[in-house]
């Protein structure tokens, strides 16, 4: 079946401008997570939802990051003025109840 | 809060040797732990989990863990590799069934002919 999937795959961006992240779970997975991975800090949480209850965020950097799932189904990260340290490679990932986190391809963003 | 420490960054074996990658975790509850495999230019693949039960805990491609609570360890372990299990290995940690992951920082490892 159809695994998690990300989109864009890669996303080159100007300092200072916005830039939305977009994840499509698995089917019927009630968790969605988002995720980072650079260089400097390796594999970092950012946000967790699960079901209807208040997203977990307390991972996300700066006031800057936000993170939305419509419908318990599609999420978007939103990063609002970026900055050069926020490239980095976003991964999303989803999971029913067995608790396995099933991994999308990730969305690399650069920052110049 | 939970952490989690991957002992080696870069662990070179020849083909048919044994490898043994090490994680430690530190945490002050009960923790569930996870080994994922991330080949070059893809996403991560979970290789096994231990959430209770056995702490010998068998994976995909040959892989095997344990969990050894009292050295706070987890380390993978696979009797004979092979060029194709070349990739990066991340050991991760849960507080909660289903709740967020805690990522070591990742060892390499590379098999050669």
């Amino acid at each position: 079946g159809a695994g998690v999937s990300q989109s864009p795959s890669n996303k080159v961006t100007e300092k200072g401008k916005d830039v939305e992240l977009r994840c499509d779970p698995i089917s019927g997975h009630t968790a969605l997570y988002w995720y980072r991975q650079s260089l400097g800090q390796g594999l970092e949480f950012l946000i967790y939802f699960q079901g209807n209850s208040a997203p977990d965020k307390s991972g996300l950097p700066s006031d800057r990051f936000s993170a939305e799932r419509t419908g318990g189904s599609v999420s978007t990260l939103t990063i609002q003025r970026t900055q050069q340290e926020d490239s980095a490679v976003y991964l999303c990932a989803s999971s029913s109840q067995a608790y396995e986190q099933y991994f999308g391809p990730g969305t690399r963003l650069t920052v110049t | 809060a939970q952490s989690v420490t991957q002992l080696d960054s870069q662990v070179p074996v020849f083909e048919e040797a044994p490898v043994e990658l090490r994680c430690n975790y530190s945490s002050s509850v009960s923790v569930y732990l996870f080994w994922y495999v991330q080949y070059p230019n893809q996403g991560l693949q979970l290789l096994l989990k231990y959430l209770s039960g056995s702490t010998l805990v068998k994976g995909i491609n040959g892989f095997e863990a344990e969990f050894n609570k009292s050295q706070t360890s987890f380390h993978l372990r696979k009797p004979s590799v092979h060029i194709s299990d070349t990739a990066e290995y991340f050991c991760a940690v849960s507080a909660t069934k289903g709740g967020k992951l805690i990522f070591g920082q990742g060892t390499e490892l590379s098999v050669k002919p």
